[in-house]
C-alpha cells in the first residue's frame, strides 16, 4: 500500500534556530501535500496544502513565512519551521494526496523548542 | 466553517466489549465522512469512511453510518481486543471533488484491557 515516510520523529532546537520536517512518499506520486499541526489534547489543524512546482496554500492564521512549505517534486515536500519559538513546540504531520492513494499520512514529527 | 466533534477520552473498555465512539459535524454541503486510527508510534491509517447520506463504512469489524439527519458518524464495534488500543479520529472533507484537506475532531484514545 501507499507509504509516506516523514523524518525526523523527534526533534529538539535551541530557540531561534530553524528546523526542517521532510516529508517523501515512498510508492506513489503525491499530488497534493498537506501539512497539519497537532497541539496536546487537540485536532489535527491543516496549515498548508501544497502543489508540486507551485506556492502552498496557507490556511488563515498561519504565517508563511515562519512556516516555509516547499514542494519540489512529486515525492517530496518539506516543512521549515524558521526562528523557532518555544510557542511553536507541537506535533507536525504531513499527509500526501496521490490520484489513487487517498490520503496517507506521515508517522508525524514531535518537535520541541527550549 | 466546517467543525467536527467527537467525545472525549481516555475511553477505557474490557476486551470483548461493545464500542461506541460518537461523532457529530458541522458542514456546508455533503461532505465526506472519514474515521482514521492512529497505533502508538504510527502515522494516521484510513479505518473506514463514507461519502453520502446512509452509507456505512466497515473495516476491520468496525462500522459506522452516515446518518444526515443527526449529523453524525458514530463508530461502533460489537467486540473489541487488546489490539485495537489506539487514538481514533473522526474526520470530515468538503464535498465537490478538488484537492482539500481535511477536518479533524480532537480525537479519542481508546484503552483496552485484558
Amino acid at each position: 500500500g501507499a507509504v509516506v515516510s516523514q523524518h525526523p520523529s523527534r526533534v529538539i532546537c535551541k530557540s531561534g534556530t530553524s528546523v526542517k520536517i521532510e516529508c517523501r512518499s515512498l510508492d506513489f506520486q503525491a499530488t497534493t501535500m498537506f501539512w497539519y499541526r497537532q497541539f496536546p489534547k487537540q485536532s489535527l489543524m491543516l496549515m498548508a496544502t501544497s502543489n508540486e512546482g507551485s506556492k502552498a496554500t496557507y490556511e488563515q492564521g498561519v504565517e508563511k513565512d515562519k512556516f516555509l512549505i516547499n514542494h519540489a517534486s512529486l515525492t517530496l515536500s518539506t516543512l521549515t519551521v524558521t526562528s523557532a519559538h518555544p510557542e511553536d513546540s507541537s506535533f507536525y504531520i504531513c499527509s500526501a494526496q496521490g490520484t489513487e492513494h487517498g490520503y496517507t499520512f506521515g508517522s508525524g514529527t514531535r518537535l520541541t523548542v527550549v | 466553517g466546517n467543525s467536527v466533534t467527537q467525545m472525549e477520552g481516555p475511553v477505557t473498555l474490557s476486551e470483548e466489549a461493545f464500542l461506541t465512539i460518537n461523532c457529530t459535524y458541522t458542514a456546508t454541503g455533503y461532505p465526506s465522512l472519514f474515521w482514521y486510527v492512529q497505533y502508538p508510534g504510527e502515522g494516521l491509517q484510513l479505518l473506514l469512511k463514507a461519502t453520502k447520506a446512509d452509507d456505512k463504512g466497515s473495516n476491520k469489524g468496525f462500522e459506522a453510518t452516515y446518518r444526515k439527519e443527526t449529523t453524525s458518524f458514530h463508530l461502533e464495534k460489537g467486540s473489541v481486543q487488546v489490539s485495537d488500543s489506539a487514538v481514533y479520529f473522526c474526520a470530515l472533507k468538503n464535498s465537490g471533488g478538488g484537492a482539500d484537506g481535511l477536518t479533524f475532531g480532537k480525537g479519542t484514545h481508546l484503552i483496552i484491557q485484558p
